[in-house]
């Protein structure tokens, strides 16, 4: 079956860091991929997604990498700001429409 | 603009209350789903909607009953729940469900309905 693995948290991280959160997947076919950021007390907001092998989504300076042969989806932002503290989901999309999450990850930036 | 309303915010009921979650949208997507968050764990689906009938139901309780009275809007029942149902409560929805495209439509969330049930 379809399952998505997210690197652990809670992550704490200095502002201007770089990040990298870890997204691996397992599933049949050729799923989209999506990640979503949770702020605290608000719903999910989509934050960027990629549709097939090698695509590359972004949004608001964060990236990731469809790798269809390490089966990954990796988060990354080159500077972070106290602004990006929140909860990140990993997910994926099949054509039955049925979102498999990961666990997410709390991501919390120092000043 | 890709938002979903939902109303209340927050909602704080007892266990033999009955009252509503409402959700809506005007992007034209035919698909809408309910969702159920506990804290600090991910999204569990509970309903689908495809264009205005229940094409998923995750063996949810009866205690919720889901309604679609058209294609921009949908409700979530609730009836004699119990204290465990007590969580953020998300609408979505998706141009389709994926029954003709490929791919997994983008699904896109609204705010939530807090729900305390006392």
């Amino acid at each position: 079956g379809n399952s998505v693995t997210q690197m652990e948290g809670p992550v704490t991280l200095s502002e201007e860091a770089f990040l990298t959160i870890n997204c691996t997947y397992t599933a049949t076919g050729y799923p989209s991929l999506f990640w979503y950021v949770q702020y605290p007390g608000e719903g999910l907001q989509l934050l960027l997604k990629a549709t097939k092998a090698d695509d590359k989504g972004s949004n608001k300076g964060f990236e990731a990498t469809y790798r269809k042969e390490t089966t990954s989806f990796h988060l990354e932002k080159g500077s972070v700001q106290v602004s990006d503290s929140a909860v990140y989901f990993c997910a994926l999309g099949n054509r039955a429409q049925k979102l498999v999450f990961g666990q997410g990850t709390r991501l919390t930036i120092n000043p | 603009d890709t938002e979903v309303t939902q109303t209340p915010k927050h909602l704080v009921m007892g266990m033999t209350n009955k009252k509503s979650l409402k959700c809506e949208q005007h992007m034209g997507h035919r698909a809408m789903y309910w969702y159920k968050q506990k804290a600090k764990k991910p999204p569990e689906l509970m309903f689908v909607y495809s264009y205005e009938k229940l094409s998923i139901n995750e063996s949810v309780p009866s205690r919720f009953s889901p309604e679609c009275p058209n294609s921009s809007l949908l409700n979530l029942h609730l009836h004699a729940l119990q204290p465990e149902d007590s969580a953020l409560y998300l609408c979505a929805s998706s141009q389709d469900s994926g029954q003709t495209s490929t791919v997994g439509n983008t699904i896109y969330f609204g705010e939530g309905s807090w729900l305390t049930v006392v």
